[in-house]
C-alpha cells in the first residue's frame, strides 16, 4: 500500500534562518506531488507541483521554493524566512490520473518567530 | 475561473442528530466536487466525491452529498452525528473530469462541533 510520510510535525524557526520540509511517499511511482499551505480560518493554498523529477510548477511567487531531486521525494525550502511563512504545511500526492483522490501527509506546523 | 463558498465556519450539533454542512460553487466548466475532512494537526482524507455520475454521491462514515446544478450547491450531510464526526470540511472543486489535482480550489473550511 501507498503510504506518504512528511517531517518534522513541528518546527519554530526564527526569522531570517533556513527551512528545509521533506516529503517522501512509497508504494508507487511517478507520483503527482503537491505543497500546500493552510493559514489559520483559512482554505488551502497550492504552492507548488510536480508531475516528475526536476519539473516544478509554483502557483504563487513566494518566499519559498520547492525541488523534486527523486521520483518519490519532494522538498521545500526557504532561505531565509519570515513571519509570514507561519502555518501548517501540507504534502500530498495523487497517482496521476484526473480526478483521483489527493492523498495528504501528517503535516508540518512551522512557527516563525 | 471557479470559487467555492462555504457557508458556515463553524456548525454545532448535538450527538445524534443530523449534519448539514453547506457548500456553493461557481465555475466556468462543468466541475467535479469533493468533500475532504481534517482531524485537528493532520492531514486531509477524501469523504466523498461527484464526477458527472449520479448527483446523490455516498461516502465514507455515512456522509452524503447531493450536487444540485440548478443551485449550484453540493452540500454535505449525515443523518446522525457522532462524537468522531467532529473535524474541519473542506469543499474543494475541479475544473472538470478532464483536469488533476493542481487545478483545485478549496473552501475556507466548516470547523464542526459534535455537542455530547
Amino acid at each position: 500500500s501507498q503510504t506518504i510520510h512528511q517531517w518534522p510535525a513541528t518546527l519554530v524557526q526564527p526569522v531570517g534562518s533556513p527551512l528545509s520540509l521533506e516529503c517522501t511517499v512509497e508504494g508507487t511511482s511517478n507520483p503527482n506531488l503537491y505543497w500546500y499551505r493552510q493559514a489559520a480560518g483559512r482554505g488551502l493554498q497550492l504552492l507548488f507541483y510536480s508531475v516528475g523529477i526536476g519539473q516544478i510548477s509554483s502557483e504563487v511567487p513566494q518566499n519559498l521554493s520547492a525541488s523534486r531531486p527523486q521520483d518519490r521525494q519532494f522538498i521545500l525550502s526557504s532561505k531565509k524566512l519570515l513571519l509570514s511563512d507561519s502555518g501548517f504545511y501540507l504534502c500530498a500526492w495523487d497517482p496521476g490520473q484526473v480526478v483521483s483522490e489527493a492523498f495528504f501527509g501528517q503535516g508540518t506546523r512551522l512557527t516563525v518567530v | 475561473a471557479q470559487s467555492v463558498t462555504q457557508l458556515d465556519s463553524h456548525v454545532s450539533v448535538s450527538e445524534g442528530t443530523p449534519v448539514l454542512l453547506r457548500c456553493n460553487y461557481s465555475s466556468s466548466y462543468s466541475p467535479s466536487l469533493f468533500w475532504y475532512v481534517q482531524h485537528p494537526n493532520k492531514g486531509l482524507q477524501l469523504l466523498l466525491k461527484y464526477t458527472s455520475a449520479a448527483t446523490l454521491v455516498k461516502g465514507i462514515n455515512g456522509f452524503e452529498a447531493e450536487f444540485k446544478k440548478s443551485e449550484t450547491s453540493f452540500h454535505l450531510t449525515k443523518p446522525s452525528a457522532h462524537m468522531s464526526d467532529a473535524a474541519e470540511y473542506f469543499c474543494v472543486v475541479s475544473r472538470g473530469p478532464n483536469f488533476g489535482n493542481e487545478k483545485l480550489t478549496f473552501g475556507t473550511g466548516t470547523r464542526l462541533t459534535i455537542i455530547p
